[in-house]
């Protein structure tokens, strides 16, 4: 069964700190793996895109690597601030079916 | 650009009724999808589909039926509405080994 798993599930931080959120995956015949954000109350909106042959993106103070072998990704995010609080999902594509992780809820205090 | 349009928005049901939540895309995308969101569980795949007159079974699909005439509309129907349908549906649209776009979402209560 393709499974995919977020730790940490929550994560509070100060402001101004690097923090990495993981995701790992069981099935690596992966088409690419994306990274989103959800505000409470609202829809998914997409960080990163990371195709299977790729190794990592980056998008201003978001970096996002890929290790295939190993099943695993992370979310590095650079000093942190109270306006990236929320929750950040990984999916993972795999052919006609895009898998979710339950998530990590970021809590970046002021 | 509207994206993904899903309605209602909100929506309370009585347990046993019947309802179709919309869906819409406007990006011309092949693959559309429902979800489903409970707390502390990520995002379920109900059905999904490739493109136009092609569906399939996600992880949770009793309950529920999805028809696709055109490449914009992906409806969801609920056949008989259960209190553990009670959730936040998602639909959502991209190419295959695109970005994936979302709808805001409809808040379903089955009373």
């Amino acid at each position: 069964k393709q499974e995919v798993t977020q730790i940490p599930a929550a994560l509070s931080v100060p402001e101004g700190e690097n923090l990495v959120l993981n995701c790992s995956f069981t099935d690596s015949a992966i088409y690419n793996l994306q990274w989103f954000r959800q505000d409470p109350g609202k829809g998914l909106t997409s960080l990163l895109l990371i195709q299977s042959s790729q190794r990592e993106q980056t998008s201003g103070r978001l970096n996002a690597s890929l290790d295939k072998s190993s099943g695993r990704s992370t979310l590095y995010i650079a000093a942190s601030q109270p306006g990236d609080s929320a929750t950040y999902l990984c999916a993972v594509e795999y052919g006609n079916k895009l898998v979710f992780g339950a998530g990590t809820i970021l809590r970046v205090k002021s | 650009n509207a994206g993904v349009t899903q309605t209602p928005k909100f929506q309370v049901l009585k347990t046993g009724q019947s309802m179709t939540l919309q869906c819409a895309q406007d990006m011309n995308h092949e693959y559309m999808s429902w979800y489903r969101q409970d707390p502390g569980m990520g995002l379920r795949l109900i059905h999904y589909s490739v493109g136009a007159g092609i569906t399939d079974q996600g992880e949770v699909p009793n309950g529920y039926n999805v028809s696709r005439s055109t490449t914009e509309d992906f409806p969801l129907r609920l056949l008989s509405a259960a209190p553990s349908q009670t959730s936040v549906y998602f639909c959502a649209s991209r190419l295959r080994g695109g970005e994936a776009f979302f709808g805001q979402g409809t808040r379903l209560t089955v009373v």
